[in-house]
């Protein structure tokens, strides 16, 4: 099936640090959305993207849809605490189930304070 | 408050054992889905149900089913649960209007060990 390539899989930073994860596919998408898991809880969505070469922020995070719309990057600035947890990207599979979301591995974030 | 609601949040039990996992949504979506969660695999969808009596497979069905008899809740069955189930379960929804919008609901999940 079709995958999403999620980098890195995890980060050790120290509060205060910028992060930048990205996500990558083979096939074009139409829609790209980072979500964000706190440890225990299920996963929230933070950020969608619907336009290629559109450019999103929400507070410190900022997203952007590639242009060649296989690809996506997730920005935070000045990391916190509670930034702490796992982050996936995700596309809509339109070639199967009106709102199938095909999901990343994650990138598992731990921020130090 | 608005939510998904699954039970149980945590089990252990044994192969063969038949078990159900409850989600329940407040919201009134028409959709709601299952995932599993698999530690280097994310999340992987197992059934979805675009309303009531319509249901599909995903993309790892093998040993599920589900029932959608009313709006609200979407049950998970293993008939004869095996080892390779044992995972981490999200229950998921969306109301019709945002299905394409992408933006999932997801309960709090439920922590499965088959012994």
């Amino acid at each position: 099936g079709q995958q999403l390539n999620q980098s890195p899989q995890s980060m050790f930073i120290q509060e205060g640090e910028d992060v930048s994860m990205n996500c990558t596919s083979s096939s074009i998408f139409n829609t790209w959305l980072w979500y964000k898991q706190d440890p225990g809880e299920g996963p929230v969505l933070l950020i969608a993207l619907y336009k290629a070469g559109e450019l999103t922020s929400n507070g410190r995070l900022t997203a952007q849809f590639g242009i060649t719309r296989k690809d996506s990057f997730l920005n935070i600035s000045a990391s916190i605490p509670s930034d702490v947890g796992i982050y996936f990207c995700a596309v809509q599979n339109y070639g199967g189930s009106q709102g199938n979301l095909i999901f990343g591995k994650g990138t598992k974030l731990s921020v130090k304070p | 408050e608005a939510q998904v609601t699954q039970n149980p949040r945590y089990l252990i039990t044994v192969t063969g054992k038949k078990l159900t996992v409850t989600c329940s949504q407040n919201m009134n979506h028409e959709y709601m889905s299952w995932y599993r969660q698999d530690p280097g695999l994310g999340l992987r969808q197992i059934y979805y149900s675009m309303n009531v009596e319509v249901t599909d497979k995903g993309d790892v069905p093998e040993g599920y089913k589900v029932s959608r008899k009313e709006k609200r809740n979407f049950p998970l069955i293993l008939e004869s649960p095996s080892p390779n189930q044992t995972s981490l379960y999200f229950c998921a929804s969306s109301p019709r209007e945002r299905t394409n919008t992408g933006e999932l609901f997801f309960g709090e999940g439920s922590r499965l060990t088959v012994l």
